[in-house]
């Protein structure tokens, strides 16, 4: 079946700007993870949802950050009035439950570029 | 602090000898640890897994090997193939909500 997939690839914005990045998770997965990687780093975990609880937000790091999931499927995650330190690929990864023996299967991501 | 160690950035191996890269962790509550394999461009892919009640799981050419005490894992490849030329990455399962915590990963290159 299909993977995880997200969308766009690439978006290059300017400082300031508002972003919006979509992640489409694979069909029956209840969990889905944010999780960004910056150059050099290793990935940082962003926010988790389970089902259609509410998102475990602790690793956000700023208020400019928010995400939703949308009938426990589609994820979007918005950064407002972006900055350049918040250039980094943007991965989200689906699991059947939020068991830690559930593989977590990632997306290609997107790549952000803030000018 | 991280909680995930990747000290090797890089490592160059001949075709058909063995990997080893390596890992620590400062966590003794982290109960779960995987590798993650990386080619430019695309997302992580699973490799393998390990539950700290093992201390060795193998598949096909991937062996992990747990060591508790040291808080240290390990990853072999034997024999290396030039395909497995990638990003290596490291990760534990210990994050509240069952987010992966990750290394900062060790690039591979094995060549022909």
């Amino acid at each position: 079946g299909a993977g995880v997939s997200q969308s766009p690839s690439n978006k290059v914005t300017e400082k300031g700007k508002d972003v919006e990045l979509r992640c489409d998770p694979i069909s029956g997965h209840t969990a889905l993870y944010w999780y960004r990687q910056s150059l050099g780093q290793g990935l940082e975990f962003l926010i988790y949802f389970q089902g259609n609880s509410a998102p475990d937000k602790s690793g956000l790091p700023s208020d400019r950050f928010s995400a939703e999931r949308t009938g426990g499927s589609v994820s979007t995650l918005t950064i407002q009035r972006t900055q350049q330190e918040d250039s980094a690929v943007y991965l989200c990864a689906s699991s059947l439950g939020g068991a830690e023996s559930d593989t977590q299967y990632f997306g290609p991501g997107t790549r952000l570029t803030v000018l | 602090d991280q909680q995930v160690k990747q000290n090797s950035p890089s490592l160059s191996v001949q075709e058909g000898r063995i990997s080893i890269l390596n890992c620590d962790y400062t966590n003794s509550m982290f109960d779960y640890f995987l590798w993650y394999k990386k080619y430019p461009a695309e997302g992580p892919t699973f490799l393998i897994s390990i539950s700290s009640i093992k201390d060795k799981n193998e598949d096909g050419r991937f062996t992990v090997f747990l060591n508790k005490s040291a808080k240290h894992l390990s990853l072999h490849i034997v024999p290396s193939q030039p395909g497995d030329s990638a990003v290596y990455f490291c990760a534990a399962n210990g994050g509240s909500q069952g987010n992966l915590i990750f290394g900062k990963g060790t690039k591979l290159s094995v060549k022909p």
